[in-house]
C-alpha cells in the first residue's frame, strides 16, 4: 500500500522550460512534504519541503505547490537546465511518528 | 561541517555470507534513519532511532537483519545471512528531532550478494 505515489516514472523537457513534477499521498496525518534529488552513485539530497499548513513555498528556481483537499502537491522547476536532470523524490512525514515516506521517483531528462 | 558519512560505498558477498554497514550522522542529529532502496524505488525506511532507542523497527526483517546505535551517535546495520535480494542499496539519513525538518542522507552503500 503506497502511501506516496509518484506516477509518471520519467519526463523529459526541453532546456530553460518548465518542469513539473507530480506527487499524491494518500495519509491525512502527513503534515510535511520534502523533495529529494538524486543523483547516480549519491545519496538523495534535500531540495525543498512545505509545510501542510502552507499552500506554496518557493527557493529560487524551485517552488512547490500542495493541494490538501486533493492530497496532491507538485514541484515547479523554472527555467529547467542540464543540471536538472536527476531523480527527484517526493516524500511526506507525519508528525505522530516522525517516519519519512517516498515515493518511487520520477527520472527528469533535461534536452538540450 | 561533513555531512552523514557512511561505510564501505560498495560490497560484494556471496550469499550466506554476513556484512556490516556503518553510518556516523551529522553532529547534532538526534534521529537516524536506516533506508533501503531497491532499483526503481524509492527509499524504504528499515529502522529509526531517536538517540539511542529504536523506535521504528517495523519494517526490519528481524531474523536476519540487526541494528544497533551505541551512545546515540554511530550505528551500524548488519545482515546475518545475506540473501540475494538483499542486494540494494543501504542508506543512512540523520536530522534533527521534530516533524518539520529534513533528513540529510550519506552517500550509501551499494551491496551486491552474489
Amino acid at each position: 500500500d503506497q502511501q506516496v505515489k509518484q506516477n509518471s516514472p520519467s519526463l523529459s523537457v526541453q532546456e530553460g522550460r518548465i518542469s513539473i513534477l507530480n506527487c499524491d499521498y494518500t495519509n491525512s496525518m502527513f503534515d510535511y512534504f520534502l523533495w529529494y534529488k538524486k543523483y547516480p552513485a549519491e545519496g538523495p539530497t534535500f531540495l525543498i519541503s512545505i509545510s501542510s499548513i502552507k499552500d506554496k513555498n518557493e527557493d529560487g528556481r524551485f517552488t512547490v505547490f500542495l493541494n490538501k483537499s486533493a492530497k496532491h502537491l507538485s514541484l515547479h522547476i523554472v527555467p529547467s537546465q542540464p543540471g536538472d536532470s536527476a531523480v527527484y523524490f517526493c516524500a511526506a512525514r507525519s508528525n505522530r511518528d516522525d517516519k519519512i515516506i517516498f515515493g518511487k521517483g520520477t527520472r527528469l531528462h533535461i534536452l538540450p | 561541517e561533513a555531512g552523514v558519512v557512511q561505510s564501505p560505498r560498495y560490497k560484494i558477498i556471496e550469499k550466506k555470507q554476513p556484512v556490516a554497514f556503518w553510518c556516523n550522522p551529522i553532529s547534532g542529529h538526534n534521529t537516524l534513519y536506516w533506508y533501503r532502496q531497491n532499483l526503481g524505488q524509492g527509499p524504504e525506511l528499515l529502522i529509526r532511532y531517536e538517540n539511542e532507542e529504536a523506535v521504528d523497527d517495523s519494517q526490519l526483517p528481524k531474523d536476519r537483519f540487526s541494528a544497533e546505535r551505541l551512545k546515540g551517535v554511530d550505528s551500524t546495520l548488519k545482515i546475518q545471512p545475506a540473501e540475494l535480494g538483499d542486494s540494494a542499496v543501504y542508506l543512512c539519513a540523520s536530522s534533527l528531532p521534530g516533524g518539520h525538518t529534513e533528513a540529510f542522507f550519506g552517500q550509501g552503500t551499494r551491496l551486491t550478494v552474489v
